[in-house]
């Protein structure tokens, strides 16, 4: 089985300030990750993944992941935040890495940028 | 490739009414995926596909709720009566199964239902 848990469904940052959302995912095999974001009124938008190989991850507009098996963690961070930033993110897990993969998702983080 | 296309965009209908959602899913992907996102309950996974098939409905919430897959280009998801608790954004992805060269879903734009 299979389970992703994101810690704060509300994340609040300055302009200019660090992103960090928290995933933390539950998987008996090595999992292949996931985090994508949701615009308002859009559909998800894959920002990156880790499969295999290098555990840091660079997805688009700036950010990145680090997988962690140790800590059972993918936190998505970014070093300074933009007003175009907010939007909902959501991390997802695989474990399915055979011919079915389905994922599951998390409840969904949602980043507030304050001026 | 124009990605995941759902219509109608938007859709407003009166209870008890059959409401149908489209979904066309990405050319060559073997797999469809049905959500259904609230603010209550999030994102929730309705049904899937692989090969046309349906593999799992656990997650369809009634018989009021069907979805057919007749080709590899074309799915729906029929709501019939349509009651206003099934007001939501639907959502349909598709994907290529691949193991190490798994991608993830693409997902489309989704539909925003509103059952008055």
């Amino acid at each position: 089985a299979q389970s992703v848990t994101q810690l704060g469904s509300h994340v609040s940052v300055s302009e200019g300030a660090l992103v960090l959302l928290r995933c933390n995912y539950s998987s008996s095999v090595p999992p292949y990750l996931f985090w994508y974001v949701q615009y308002p009124n859009q559909g998800l938008q894959l920002l990156l993944k880790y499969t295999t190989g290098a555990t840091l991850v660079k997805g688009i507009n700036g950010f990145e992941a680090e997988f962690k098996k140790s800590e059972t963690s993918f936190h998505l961070t970014k070093p300074s935040a933009h007003m175009s930033d907010a939007a909902e993110y959501f991390c997802a897990v695989t474990s399915d890495t055979g011919t079915a993969s389905k994922l599951t998702f998390g409840t969904g983080t949602r980043l507030q940028v304050t001026l | 490739d124009a990605g995941v296309i759902q219509s109608p965009r938007h859709e407003v209908t009166e209870m008890g009414q059959e409401v149908t959602l489209r979904c066309k899913p990405i050319s060559g992907h073997d797999y469809l995926f049905w959500y259904r996102q609230t603010m209550m309950r999030g994102l929730e996974l309705l049904i899937y596909f692989n090969n046309n098939v349906p593999i799992d409905d656990s997650g369809m919430p009634e018989d009021r709720f069907s979805a057919k897959m007749p080709n590899a280009s074309f799915s729906t998801l029929k709501i019939q009566p349509s009651e206003p608790r099934d007001s939501a954004v639907y959502f349909c992805a598709s994907s290529l199964s691949g193991g190490r060269n798994f991608y993830g879903y693409t997902f489309g734009s989704g539909t925003r239902l509103t059952v008055v």
